[in-house]
């Protein structure tokens, strides 16, 4: 299957720094990626959609300008997690689909943040 | 009501045993399902999709009822490597997210020796 590659898949930082996530389709072009976040015991939840070469969407209740997504190729999105405190620690997954939405969505290893 | 409603366990099973769970949605119009598992702290992976038609994949057998509105995913002879969370997922397509996917929160399972 097809293959996307997250990084880092584990952080520590500092509250108020600032963190940022990649994530690359290896061997497919994904003009449109997608970020989620899973605190323990919970489901994943999306957070956006990363659209190639425009703004990403964001999802009711999340905070555009703290978490800066930038999608500039085809096969790169990057999550910036900014100002982090430790209420944003979590498991942050991409996930990209070859196709349309009945299709298998391809996720990141995912990273887990903690904010100290 | 949840969108996607699973309970979430643990099941403890003994290996070999056939254990069974089933995910419920809310949304009739929903389009596509699938199973994703997952292990601790790694991502989900596409375990199998779910036809009307019911779809079998070695030991796993997964079922869908429309009328009733739920998903079923039963996994025979079970291994010590089934124990996992496994994910409903549906796609509930425009009154879904944008990426059109609805997670539960998953059952987690343990097979026991």
């Amino acid at each position: 299957g097809a293959v996307v590659s997250q990084h880092p898949s584990r952080v520590i930082c500092k509250s108020g720094t600032s963190v940022k996530i990649e994530c690359r389709s290896l061997d497919f072009q994904a003009t449109t990626m997608f970020w989620y976040r899973q605190f323990p015991k919970q489901s994943l939840m999306l957070m956006a959609t990363s659209n190639e070469g425009s703004k990403a969407t964001y999802e009711q209740g999340v905070e555009k300008d703290k978490f800066l997504i930038n999608h500039a190729s085809l096969t790169l999105s990057t999550l910036t997690v900014t100002s982090a405190h430790p209420e944003d620690s979590s498991f942050y997954i991409c996930s990209a689909r070859a196709g349309g939405a009945n299709t298998e969505a391809f996720f990141g290893q995912g990273t887990r943040l903690t904010v100290v | 009501r949840k969108e996607v409603e699973q309970d979430p366990g643990p099941f403890n099973v003994p290996e070999g045993a056939t254990v069974a769970f089933n995910c419920t949605y809310s949304n009739s119009a929903s389009q596509s399902f699938f199973w994703y598992r997952q292990d601790c702290r790694k991502e989900p992976k596409l375990l199998m999709s779910v036809y009307s038609s019911g779809n079998e994949d070695g030991r796993f057998t997964a079922q869908l009822n429309r009328a009733s509105q739920y998903i079923s995913l039963l996994i025979r002879d079970s291994k010590l490597s089934d124990s996992a969370t496994y994910l409903c997922v549906v796609n509930l397509g425009s009154g879904g997210g944008a990426d059109g996917l609805t997670f539960g929160k998953g059952t987690h399972l343990i097979i026991q020796p």
